[in-house]
């Protein structure tokens, strides 16, 4: 059992449109989080959640909304896409709400081109 | 300047050799990870340091609290272990911002 999914693997969508990113953990985690890695391969922290609650966003444009339904989920949607938004996009779950607490799990990761 | 700084950038080694990545850090923090992604992409967490030391089969990591410094230990290193190694902190001021070094590329060569 994958223990933190993130749907789809691949995404290749045109400049102008808005789509999303699922993202599930099984792991029983109080705490979520988006991170984006850009073409340098530079990770970088997006937003984090915490129990359904919004805890770290991380200067992100608000064309980038993230949506937690309950803990085990946490959503990506990002409106009217720019070719600066691709990247590969992490899911990562952890159970403490700062890292400190233990050890986090990543997703393996959405790769988004935008055209 | 990156708060989170990682050197060398590139190494390139030969296969049995001990490999050293060191991390250095200029914020306060609470945690740092270190963390290996594959080519194929997929980031795993090795450790989480606090204090000290924690060695997990051939990989051993320290980190010294006061010199703001971290070091990642491969003993015996094999091809597998050929990967982007990326340090990370949580920092213990503001609003727990995650910062991350700019990774290392470890080749194995066989």
């Amino acid at each position: 059992d994958t223990a933190v999914s993130q749907t789809p693997k691949y995404l290749v969508t045109q400049m102008g449109n808005d789509k999303s990113i699922k993202c599930e953990q099984n792991l029983g985690h109080d705490t979520m989080y988006w991170y984006k890695q850009d073409s340098k391969k530079f990770l970088k922290i997006m937003f984090s959640y915490n129990n359904k609650e919004l805890i770290i966003n991380e200067t992100v444009p608000n064309r980038f909304s993230p949506k937690s339904p309950d803990k085990a989920h946490l959503n990506l949607h990002i409106n009217s896409l720019e070719l600066g938004d691709s990247a590969v996009y992490f899911c990562a779950s952890s159970q403490e709400r700062r890292w400190a607490g233990s050890g986090y799990t990543f997703g393996s990761g959405t790769r988004l081109t935008v055209v | 300047k990156n708060e989170v700084e990682q050197s060398p950038q590139n190494l390139t080694a030969q296969e049995g050799e001990f490999i050293t990545i060191n991390c250095s850090y200029s914020v306060g923090i609470s945690a740092l990870h270190w963390l290996q992604q594959h080519p194929g992409g997929g980031i795993v967490s090795l450790f989480m340091l606090s204090s000290g030391k924690k060695k997990h089969g051939r990989l051993i990591a320290t980190i010294n609290i006061q010199e703001k410094h971290s070091s990642l230990h491969i003993t015996a290193s094999h091809p597998r272990d050929s990967a982007v190694y990326i340090c990370a902190v949580v920092s213990n001021f503001g609003n727990e911002k995650l910062t991350f070094g700019t990774g290392t590329r470890l080749t194995i060569i066989p």
